[in-house]
Formats: C-alpha cells, structure tokens, sequence
C-alpha cells in the first residue's frame, strides 16, 4: 500500500532562515513523488516532482531511497513562500495512477 | 476551457438529501481524479477515471458514493443520503493521458459540502 507522512502539521521560520519540510513514505515498488503546494486562496498545484530533478522558486527536493524520505528544502525562506504543502507519491509502473498525498505541511514565513 | 472547473462551488445540504458535484476536466486531459478534504485533514483519494472507466474505486468510503464520467469529459460524483460527515471541499483533478502515473495534476477550485 502507498502511504506518505509528513509529520509536521505546522512550521514556522523567519524570513531568510533555511527551511525543510518533512517527507517520508512507504511503497514496495519504484515511487515517482511530488511536491504540491496550494497559496492562500489559489488552487492545490504542482511545486517539483522528483523525476524533473528540478528546483522551482528556489525549492529542491531529494529522494532517498534508503531513508524512504522526499524532504523538500529552501536555503532562505521568503515571504511568499508561506502556503500548505503537500508530499505526494505514486508508482512508476504502467496503471500505477493513484496519487496518494500526505496530511500536508502549513508553512508560515515569519518578517 | 483554461482550467478544470468544479460546479457548484458551494452546496448547502440537509441530512438524508442526495447531492451531485459536477467536475469538467482540461479539453483533452484523459484522467480524471475525485478526491475529498475534510477540514484540517490532508486530501483523500475516492476515485479515478481513465476515459470513461474507474480503474480504482478504491477510496469510495461508501455505497452511498458513486461517480460517472461520460465522453471522456464530464464527471459527476453523487452523494446519497448524506451525512453530516459527508461535509468537506470535493476537490477533482486531470492529466493528460495515462503513462507511468508521472502526469502533472491539474485541480479544480473544489466544491464545499456542508450538510446540516
């Protein structure tokens, strides 16, 4: 069974502090994971996705395999970068198509 | 149209009463996904559909939860006899055809659910 964890239900840093969200999950095949990230009144979208090894707004994020963890991470947090995000997993093989998310994350960036 | 849209946006129902939410997917966009956020909780899976076709059921917390997408587009999730724990935002999703599940989710605005 896919799950995902994300054991923070609120974070709160300053302004240009790193900040790191938690992810871990649990999958017994080849997990494809994301990032989404839903601003105040805007609709849930995609942040990054693992397999673009990519970093959009200055966030990145690591799969590892060994730990089953996708922490997504910023150097120096902005303002605008308070918003609830969410870790979410699916599988890599053919008909695979669930999308499972975490609990969510509520970021707060503090002046 | 430029995004998936959810009709209504909000629905007020009492209890025993049926409900149906509505979700249009992006032109073109072959996946369709339901999922249901309760207050303060993550997002819920309830199905998806690939075409016409409901591979995965398997987050209908009920039978008193169907779903039904017509001419790969329109998709409607209806909710019979509900309860008040039936009351949470309905939020739907599309991709583009099915891969290897690596599809970017488009979502809709959501329906909020209240049942008094």
């Amino acid at each position: 069974a896919q799950r995902v964890t994300q054991p923070e239900k609120l974070l709160s840093v300053f302004k240009g502090a790193p900040v790191e969200l938690k992810c871990n999950y649990s999958y017994s095949g080849s997990p494809e994971l994301f990032w989404y990230v839903q601003y105040s009144r805007q609709r849930l979208q995609l942040l990054l996705r693992h397999i673009s090894r990519e970093s959009i707004k200055g966030f990145t994020a690591d799969l590892n395999k060994g730990e089953t963890s996708f922490h997504l991470k910023k150097p120096f947090a902005q303002e605008e970068d308070s918003a609830m995000y969410y870790c979410a997993l699916t599988g890599s093989s053919q008909g695979a198509q669930k999308l499972v998310f975490g609990q969510g994350t509520r970021l707060t960036i503090n002046p | 149209g430029a995004g998936v849209s959810q009709s209504p946006s909000n629905k007020v129902t009492e209890k025993g009463k049926d409900v149906e939410l509505r979700c249009d997917p992006i032109s073109g966009h072959t996946a369709l996904y339901w999922y249901r956020q309760r207050l303060g909780q993550g997002l819920e899976f309830l199905i998806y559909f690939q075409g016409n076709s409901a591979p995965d059921k398997s987050g209908l917390p009920s039978d008193r939860f169907s779903a039904e997408r017509t001419g790969e587009s329109v998709s409607t999730l209806t909710i019979q006899r509900t309860q008040q724990e039936d009351s949470a935002v309905y939020l739907c999703a599309s991709s583009l055809a099915a891969g290897t599940g690596n599809e970017k989710l488009f979502f809709g605005s959501g329906t909020q659910l209240s049942v008094l």
